[in-house]
């Protein structure tokens, strides 16, 4: 299957700070991604939709200005979490459609996955 | 009513039984669907799809889809402890709109334990 590779896998911030997280398409072109939230023992929460050259589109109740996206290339999608705050700490996964052929898979394809401590 | 429904469990079974897992999508424009697996900390692997009505097999898992009573269901035989996880169902729910540029639906998963 398709590859996506996410970065860092863990990262511990002070609160206030911003962190980047990257994620990459390895061998596919990917015009979008999904960036999604998981808190412990809960369930994948979409926050947005990240679109190649245009501005991603945020679920409803996830803040935008907080939660920067940008999709400068085919194959990289980051999620910047701006002033982070304790209650920020979650573990945040990118995903892809894989794209074969000009026509897509269907399936989603998960990046690693970053943990994010915020203290 | 959430738009893809699964039991959150815990489903025990023991080693060697069959684990059935169900899934209920509200959409019945839904065109494909997935189930995924994720072991606590980790990511989503997907364990396949299926799109037609019937059953798919694939080793010891078989995805079983009834469009018409909009119900998905994953068949694991002879379960193993290391089948342990959450198992998650996903619907695409864009059917011939998809151009793969909207994500899955998920839901909240069903988590399995599997006793030695």
């Amino acid at each position: 299957g398709a590859v996506v590779s996410q970065h860092p896998s863990w990262v511990i911030c002070k609160s206030g700070t911003s962190v980047k997280i990257e994620c990459r398409s390895l061998d596919f072109q990917a015009t979008t991604m999904f960036w999604y939230r998981q808190f412990p023992k809960q369930s994948l929460m979409l926050m947005a939709t990240s679109n190649e050259g245009s501005k991603a589109t945020y679920e409803q109740g996830v803040e935008k200005d907080k939660f920067l996206i940008n999709h400068a290339s085919l194959t990289l999608s980051t999620l910047t979490v701006t002033s982070a705050h304790p209650e920020d700490s979650s573990f945040y996964i990118c995903s892809a459609r894989g794209i074969a052929g000009g026509t897509h898979t269907g399936e989603l394809f998960f990046g690693e996955g970053s943990r994010l401590t915020v203290l | 009513q959430k738009e893809v429904e699964q039991n959150s469990g815990p489903l025990s079974v023991p080693e060697g039984a069959i684990a059935s897992l169900n899934c209920t999508y509200s959409d019945r424009g839904s065109q494909s669907f997935f189930w995924y697996r994720q072991y606590s900390g980790k990511s989503p692997e997907l364990i396949m799809f299926i799109y037609s009505n019937g059953d798919k097999e694939d080793g010891r898992f078989t995805a079983q889809l009834n469009k018409a009573s909009q119900y998905v269901s994953l068949l694991i035989r002879d379960s193993q402890p290391s089948d342990s996880a959450t198992y998650l169902c996903a619907v695409n729910m864009f059917g011939a709109l998809d151009t793969g540029r909207r994500a899955l639906t998920f839901g909240s998963g069903t988590r399995l334990q599997v006793q030695p």
